[in-house]
């Protein structure tokens, strides 16, 4: 079964800290995402990658960066978190775009800024 | 503005009963329709897909209708069971790829 790992369930932080959140896959798929789940909103993509070191902005990247050094590894950070970035942040991934586009997520980071 | 529009935002629905959940686009580009389901303290998981050139598809007691002049699309569940409740995602995909733009989630709860 395909395993995409968020490395934390629960993270508390303060105000203008810099916060890190970390996904690894491990199904050599080539694209990951990072989406953000607030009550009513659904699910919003921050930031996509279709490769190591490659990028690409989504719905609401403002305040966040992102990296790719190894495909497995998809990184979201937040520079200077705010309270308004309290939500559960997603990671998923995904085989190259073909016949079956699916998507396979981590169990979420719970993050909360105070 | 949300690319795809989601209702009801919570259903409660009887044991054996059958649950309706309903989305709708207008981004022609969509060629891709998914269901997502959540359980508490779970990422979503797809429960079933449909592309435009089908009006239904069937998987057990789950059935996707699509209605492509109305840019419409539902979720049918048959015999709703308790194990059922969980959140539901609609979700639609551009043919470019590498997209998917998300309901706002509908809450399904089925009571004994």
């Amino acid at each position: 079964d395909v395993k995409v790992t968020q490395s934390s369930r629960y993270l508390v932080k303060r105000t203008g800290e810099k916060v890190f959140l970390e996904c690894v896959q491990d199904m050599d798929h080539e694209n990951m995402f990072w989406y953000r789940q607030d009550p009513g909103l659904g699910l919003r993509l921050i930031y996509f990658s279709y490769d190591v070191k490659m990028k690409e902005k989504g719905d609401i990247p403002e305040g966040y960066s992102v990296s790719r050094e190894k495909k497995e590894r998809f990184s979201l950070i937040l520079e200077s978190a705010s309270t308004n970035q309290t939500s559960m942040y997603l990671c998923a991934s995904s085989p190259l775009w073909g016949e079956n586009e699916k998507l396979f997520f981590g169990s979420g980071t719970q993050l909360s800024v105070l | 503005q949300q690319q795809v529009k989601q209702s009801p935002q919570s259903l409660i629905v009887q044991k054996g009963g059958i649950s309706i959940i309903n989305c709708a686009y207008e981004n022609t580009a969509f060629d891709y329709f998914p269901w997502y389901q959540q359980f508490p303290g779970k990422g979503p998981a797809l429960l079933i897909a449909i592309r435009p050139d089908v009006s239904e598809k069937k998987e057990g007691r789950f059935t996707i209708s699509f209605n492509k002049s109305a840019k419409q699309f539902s979720l049918h569940i048959m015999d709703s069971q308790p194990g059922d409740s969980a959140t539901y995602f609609c979700a639609a995909s551009p043919n470019t790829g590498n997209q998917f733009y998300f309901g706002t989630g509908t809450s399904l709860t089925v009571i004994p």
